[in-house]
């Protein structure tokens, strides 16, 4: 069964220096999603990704944060400048159309330090 | 604004049912969802429920809605050591398709 990829499972990174998440979604899928997950607490929706740009973003997402789709496969998630409290369990999701579910990758944890 | 709570926790014995409930507060969610986490793994997608439906069954899996309540809950049958993770329920609004998780219940099932 297709699925979503996130590398690498686990990053770690001194505060203050760019990140890159990678995703590679399902090859049919057209709506694309990241999540977080701060230990302990809820996952909470970051960013919706449509037709090359973005379409709904969360409080969270702000212009430390930018999304792309470079290629026909990748989907990405830059943090330019991390910080302490940007450590999480990072999620990608996607999904083909209309209302089918999103699926989501194993994500990617971020330890900053 | 949109909020989904669950309970933090559930037990129960091998070979019983569980109960995982879920309450919401956006009255115009059309699709509501239960995802499972086992540790150290993604999400995976358990079952869906479009909000004009009050049951769906998918073998071991029942999804029961009451939307008047705002209520949604999963019942596994013959519960296994296999199914303890943690429970997540999530909604979208109308108009969006961004996912409302809950806390996440975490069950454990014990042999």
């Amino acid at each position: 069964e297709p699925e979503v990829t996130q590398t690498p499972s686990h990053q770690v990174t001194q505060m203050g220096q760019e990140v890159i998440l990678r995703c590679v979604p399902i090859s049919n899928h057209l709506y694309f999603y990241w999540y977080r997950q701060i230990l302990g607490q809820k996952v909470e929706f970051l960013v919706s990704f449509y037709n090359n740009e973005i379409s709904e973003k969360s409080e969270i997402f702000d212009d430390q944060f930018s999304v792309e789709r470079p290629d026909g496969s990748n989907f990405t998630l830059k943090i330019r400048s991390t910080k302490l409290e940007d450590s999480a369990m990072y999620f990608c999701a996607s999904r083909t159309s209309g209302n089918q579910p999103q699926h989501f990758g194993d994500g990617t944890r971020l330890s900053i330090l | 604004g949109e909020d989904v709570e669950q309970s933090l926790f559930l037990s129960v014995r091998e070979g019983d049912s569980s109960v995982i409930n879920c309450t919401y507060t956006d009255s115009s969610s059309t699709y509501l969802y239960w995802y499972k986490q086992e540790p150290g793994a993604g999400l995976q997608l358990l079952t869906y429920i479009f909000s004009n439906m009050d049951m769906k069954q998918d073998q071991r899996l029942t999804v029961l809605l009451n939307k008047k309540d705002k209520h949604l809950s999963l019942r596994i049958a013959d519960t296994q050591t296999g199914d303890s993770a943690i429970y997540f329920c999530a909604e979208t609004a109308s108009g969006t398709y961004k996912y409302i998780f809950g806390t996440g219940t975490r069950l454990k099932v014990l042999a």
